[in-house]
């Protein structure tokens, strides 16, 4: 099985930098996602990362360690627009789960001017 | 365009009732999945395809059932079964085989149980 740990809620400043970590435990893995969901709609996705280090998409970088079972989320110059929900996944290794991922709880961001 | 879409977008449904929820995709993705997702939560694996007229049960599948008859369909019915239906249910799909594989999502389906 999967456990996937991220926190609750975060608050930022418009312009500034947050980091949101998310931990898991698995029985496989085959990659990590990070999605974002505005309230009331679908999640979109935002990165991924199956080997360790960091991956940058302009404003947003996802790191991961897979030693360690951590990855965060970096999220730069900040937006009002970036309050949402932030939900890491893991998907399952190659074995009868292959393609089947397991989401954390989201963490909420809100962002404040 | 390409895309996923669910249907209807909200429901209402009386205890004792089955209903089905729509998904249908014509990205010519291999897998779908079925999502559960209640308020401040992530979400819940229902059911998955991997292929046509093949489906794995999820985490949560209890008093749900699903059909895989075509590759763009993969529909859901919320069984009387089901203890506690209402919810905001999310239907994915996504490529198969080496890479990233992402999850693309349609827009809803809320349930609510009167």
């Amino acid at each position: 099985g999967q456990n996937i740990d991220q926190p609750t809620e975060m608050t930022a400043t418009e312009g500034a930098i947050v980091q949101i970590n998310c931990t898991y435990q698995t029985s496989g893995f085959n990659g990590l996602f990070w999605y974002q969901q505005h309230a009331g709609e679908a999640p979109t996705f935002l990165s991924y990362n199956v080997l360790d280090g960091l991956e940058e998409k302009g404003r947003f970088s996802s790191f991961l360690s897979r030693s360690k079972g951590y990855s965060y989320l970096l999220l730069k110059e900040l937006q009002m627009k970036d309050s949402a929900s932030y939900l890491c996944a893991v998907r399952d290794g190659y074995n009868t789960n292959a393609g089947k991922s397991t989401f954390g709880d989201g963490t909420t961001l809100t962002v404040k001017p | 365009d390409g895309g996923i879409t669910q249907s209807p977008k909200y429901l209402f449904r009386k205890e004792g009732q089955n209903v089905t929820l729509s998904c249908e995709q014509n990205l010519n993705h291999d897998a779908m999945y079925w999502y559960r997702q209640d308020p401040g939560q992530g979400l819940r694996l229902i059911y998955y395809s991997q292929i046509v007229n093949d489906f794995q049960k999820g985490d949560i599948a209890e008093g749900y059932s699903v059909s895989r008859e075509k590759k763009e369909s993969f529909p859901l019915t919320v069984t009387s079964a089901q203890k506690n239906p209402t919810a905001f249910y999310l239907c994915a799909s996504a490529e198969q085989g080496p890479g990233a594989n992402v999850l693309t999502f349609g827009a809803g389906s809320r349930l609510t149980v009167l």
